[in-house]
């Protein structure tokens, strides 16, 4: 088993260029997430999806798209890049219990985007 | 915003001590989770404790969660230089299949 595996590992955009970022994950998970790393920011959710064919903002939305393609990928979409986009971003999956209650996430190895 | 906050930010210690860090919530939950992070990795869980749950052990971590007070700490007994990471606590509440992180403590093992 691979885990979750992101693409590409290292980015680097020009202000207004536009990218994606692949996520997959092979454990056959329901939920998948977003997340952005800051310095001193701690981990941030961008998007999440609970279950495939449904997407929800998170904490920090603004200048992302995300789609649930199947149960396995989940990308997140920055169509006009900007500086303060610059961060590692983590793509993580689980398996929601009761009630939608979250349990552990597994995350990838995330990639890091710079934005100049 | 951020629901946990860790304490201290950073944590420098000698191979062979203990290392406690805290972490401090502000709302309802159903489970309190701790990661660990390699620098330039990504995050990998450590320990699971839920809401009705006092004390968790495993292997060389003990954590322990007061709801009264909306705290948890995590305890590593005889640390290793392979301990060095940052360490984040991550709660989870309500039916939203969500998880909000703190900023993490930076733990620093020392040969």
């Amino acid at each position: 088993n691979a885990g979750v595996t992101q693409t590409p590992k290292f980015q680097v955009l020009k202000t207004g260029q536009s990218m994606t970022l692949q996520c997959a994950q092979d454990m056959n998970h329901n939920s998948m997430y977003w997340y952005r790393q800051d310095p001193g920011m701690g981990l941030r959710l961008i998007y999440y999806s609970a279950s495939e064919g449904t997407t929800d903002k998170g904490e920090v939305p603004n200048g992302y798209n995300v789609s649930r393609l199947n149960k396995r990928e989940f990308s997140l979409r920055l169509e006009s890049a900007a500086p303060s986009q610059t961060s590692v971003y983590f793509c993580a999956s689980s398996n929601p219990g009761l009630a939608g209650v979250s349990y552990e996430q597994y995350f990838g190895p995330g990639t890091r985007l710079t934005v100049t | 915003s951020q629901q946990g906050e860790e304490d201290p930010q950073a944590l420098s210690i000698q191979e062979g001590e203990n290392a406690t860090m805290n972490c401090s919530y502000k709302t309802s939950i159903n489970n309190l989770q701790w990661y660990r992070q390699n620098s330039g990795r990504g995050l990998v869980h450590l320990i699971l404790i839920r809401s009705n749950e006092r004390e968790k052990h495993s292997g060389r971590l003990r954590v322990t969660l007061d709801t009264s007070k909306k705290s948890s700490s995590l305890l590593i007994t005889a640390s290793r230089a392979a301990d060095t990471a940052s360490y984040f606590c991550a709660t989870g509440g309500g039916s939203n299949y969500k998880l909000t992180f703190g900023k993490g403590t930076l733990l620093t093992v020392n040969p």
